[in-house]
């Protein structure tokens, strides 16, 4: 089966990092999405892994390990914007993404 | 026209009545998508076109269906609503290569079916 693993609610203050984690199953990969999705707005996309590794882009990072089908994304030097919801999307060997039920990050004065 | 764009907003509908959602894009992309997001779940996947003249049907595809008959609309139609159609709709468009697999939505479509 497919299967994307994503905490369903974080809390973090600002100025501070935080770190998303997403564990994945699923038929084929052709790469690992991170998309930022404000309430009541569309997802955006952040960033796209297709190696193992880090890559950086600005205040976000995002990682990729493909043997233990995890990855994360980063996020430092929180800013009140950051608050929302972040989703995993892993494309399949259909080029199709399966996305995980998204981590709302609540972001504290 | 700057990148994708839905019709309408929001929408109130009785059950038991056609509608027609309407998603235009402009970047000439090849791929589109039409998903349901629904409060706890993931974005899934109804109906998918990989390129003009062909669809496909994605996760949750029964009550709905789709046409492909240029590169710029992708219309998805319910024939007869019911209420656990009720949800928030998002169409997207790609390229079909590397990282141009990158999806871009739509602003969404608000639905509810009573």
């Amino acid at each position: 089966g497919q299967n994307i693993d994503q905490p369903t609610e974080m809390t973090a203050t600002e100025g501070a990092i935080v770190q998303i984690n997403c564990t994945y199953q699923t038929s084929g990969f052709n790469g690992l999405f991170w998309y930022q999705q404000h309430a009541g707005e569309a997802p955006t996309f952040l960033s796209y892994n297709v190696l193992d590794g880090l890559e950086e882009k600005g205040r976000f990072s995002s990682f990729l390990s493909r043997s233990k089908g995890y990855s994360y994304l980063l996020l430092k030097e929180l800013q009140m914007k950051d608050s929302a919801s972040y989703l995993c999307a892993n494309m399949d060997s259909n080029y199709q993404l399966i996305w995980g039920a998204g981590t709302k990050l609540i972001i504290k004065p | 026209i700057a990148g994708i764009t839905q019709a309408p907003t929001s929408q109130i509908l009785a059950a038991g009545r056609r509608m027609t959602l309407r998603c235009t894009q402009d970047m000439r992309h090849n791929a589109m998508y039409w998903y349901r997001q629904d409060l706890g779940l993931g974005l899934r996947l109804i109906h998918y076109s990989n390129t003009a003249g062909t669809t496909g049907k994605g996760e949750v595809p029964d009550g709905y269906s789709v046409s492909r008959a240029n590169t710029d609309d992708f219309p998805l139609t319910l024939a007869s609503a019911v209420p656990s159609q009720t949800s928030v709709y998002f169409c997207a468009s790609s390229g079909t290569s590397g990282s141009s697999h990158e999806q871009f939505f739509g602003p969404g479509t608000r639905l509810t079916v009573l």
